[in-house]
């Protein structure tokens, strides 16, 4: 298996622009999670799926911000309008069922930057 | 929710040292504790994990110690090496499957 897929690696848009950043877990994996990583705030939770079900979204930061898991393979991050507080790392992770969903597996990450 | 603390933030150590970060948890339910290894630019990778019932787990020159009764777990690097540096995160589950993360701590390690 190839591990967790993230894309784009790289995102650079202007204030207002909407940003879509896409993951594919790795097979079998129950659990889908996307975190936001930032110097100040660490790594932050921003919601998690689980058998593309949104579970928990409250660490969605606003309005802005919608997470959605159409199929098994496939989960989407929309940031629209997108502003400039909203640069950081974002990563996607996945996590089995069995053993209680033990470690998360995480993508390579999307670098946004937005001017 | 869960809430993870991690010390310190920056440690510098020279090669052959050891090195310690400790983190503690405030939900007494959280039973699973992942150490994880974000060299610059990566992605952060699991470098050892405890559960709950277990006080101690080592592998090679790494270990973590779990104390549930103040809650707090800590990591162990012995003889550091400088391919070591890099930012470490400790974190805690809480709930089925959703893992908080601490700050982190760099860790240099001068050659």
């Amino acid at each position: 298996d190839a591990g967790v897929i993230q894309s784009p690696r790289h995102e650079v848009t202007e204030m207002g622009q909407e940003v879509t950043l896409r993951c594919k877990p790795i097979s079998g994996h129950d659990y889908l999670f996307w975190y936001r990583q930032t110097m100040m705030r660490g790594l932050e939770l921003l919601i998690y799926f689980n058998n593309n079900v949104p579970i928990d979204d409250s660490g969605m930061p606003e309005d802005r911000f919608s997470a959605k898991m159409p199929n098994a393979s496939f989960s989407t991050l929309k940031i629209q309008p997108s502003e400039p507080r909203d640069s950081a790392v974002y990563f996607c992770a996945s996590s089995p069922l069995k053993g209680g969903g033990t470690e998360a597996f995480f993508g390579q990450g999307t670098r946004l930057t937005v001017v | 929710g869960e809430n993870v603390e991690q010390h310190p933030s920056t440690l510098s150590v020279q090669e052959g040292d050891s090195a310690v970060i400790k983190c503690t948890y405030s939900d007494s339910a959280s039973n699973y504790f992942p150490w994880y290894k974000q060299e610059l630019g990566k992605r952060p990778q699991l470098i050892i994990d405890i559960r709950s019932n277990v006080g101690e787990k080592k592998d090679q020159r790494i270990a973590v110690t779990l104390n549930k009764t103040a809650k707090h777990f800590s990591l162990h690097i012995t003889e550091t090496q400088p391919e070591d540096s890099a930012v470490y995160f400790c974190a805690a589950r809480y709930r089925y499957s959703t893992l908080t993360f601490g700050k982190g701590t760099m860790l240099l390690v001068s050659p």
